[in-house]
């Protein structure tokens, strides 16, 4: 069965980048689309992204100009930088897998999920 | 942005009560609306994709219906694990998003 592991700094400074890896294990990162999701404590989920894993991308236009999305096949894990911090990027980040494979994100759902990790944002 | 609207925003209900949750779309997804479970200090976890499929593993007192704009979630008898905060969330076009959630409480 397949698992998402989020791994990264807990603690990041205002302007400074955010930078998580999500591994995968129990299963091949080919031929799905992965995603990172966002959720500020105490509130509500934020798409931010999702990358296939040929390497094409996609991007809550919201965050884009600050948020590249990567993957690495030979480690079977993806990676999220956000650059530009401030306090309002303190949130939980979770990683998590399109349910069916195939070459569109679209007409998908997310599961399985990875355990999340808070990063908060403070000098 | 297709905007995600949930009503109501939290609900007070007992067990074995029957209770539906609604997801509102700003325009036209078909069917593609998911809903998830979220406990505290976990990830959201999905039980029902494509707006009435019960995902594999959940109990069927849990269902979906609806297409278009109009969405419903309701779980017919209410068991204490239940208790927890749903979200829908589109997966028509990008940006992907979700509703502000319903938080269920025991009455």
């Amino acid at each position: 069965q397949v698992q998402l592991q989020e791994s990264g700094p807990g603690l990041v400074k205002p302007s400074e980048t955010l930078s998580l890896t999500c591994t995968v294990s129990g299963g091949s990162i080919s031929n799905y689309y992965w995603n990172w999701i966002r959720q500020p404590p105490g509130k509500g989920l934020e798409w931010i992204g999702s990358i296939y894993y040929s390497g094409s991308t996609n991007s809550n236009p919201s965050l884009r100009s600050r948020v590249t999305i990567s993957v690495d096949t030979s480690k079977n894990r993806f990676s999220l930088k956000l650059n530009s911090v401030t306090a309002a990027d303190t949130a939980v980040y979770y990683c998590a897998r399109g349910a069916i494979p195939g070459a569109t994100g679209l007409y998908n759902w997310f599961d399985p999920w990875g355990q999340g990790t808070l990063v908060t944002v403070s000098s | 942005d297709i905007q995600m609207t949930q009503s109501p925003s939290s609900l007070s209900a007992s067990v074995g009560d029957r209770v539906t949750i609604t997801c509102r779309a700003s325009q036209s997804i078909s069917s593609y609306l998911n809903w998830y479970q979220q406990k505290p200090g976990k990830a959201p976890k999905v039980v029902i994709h494509v707006a009435s499929t019960l995902q594999s593993g959940v109990p069927s007192r849990f269902s979906g219906s609806g297409s278009g704009t109009d969405f419903t979630l309701t779980i017919s008898s209410l068991q204490p694990e239940d208790f927890a905060t749903y979200y829908c969330q589109q997966s028509f076009s990008t940006p992907f998003t979700f509703g502000q959630g319903t938080k269920l409480q025991i009455k």
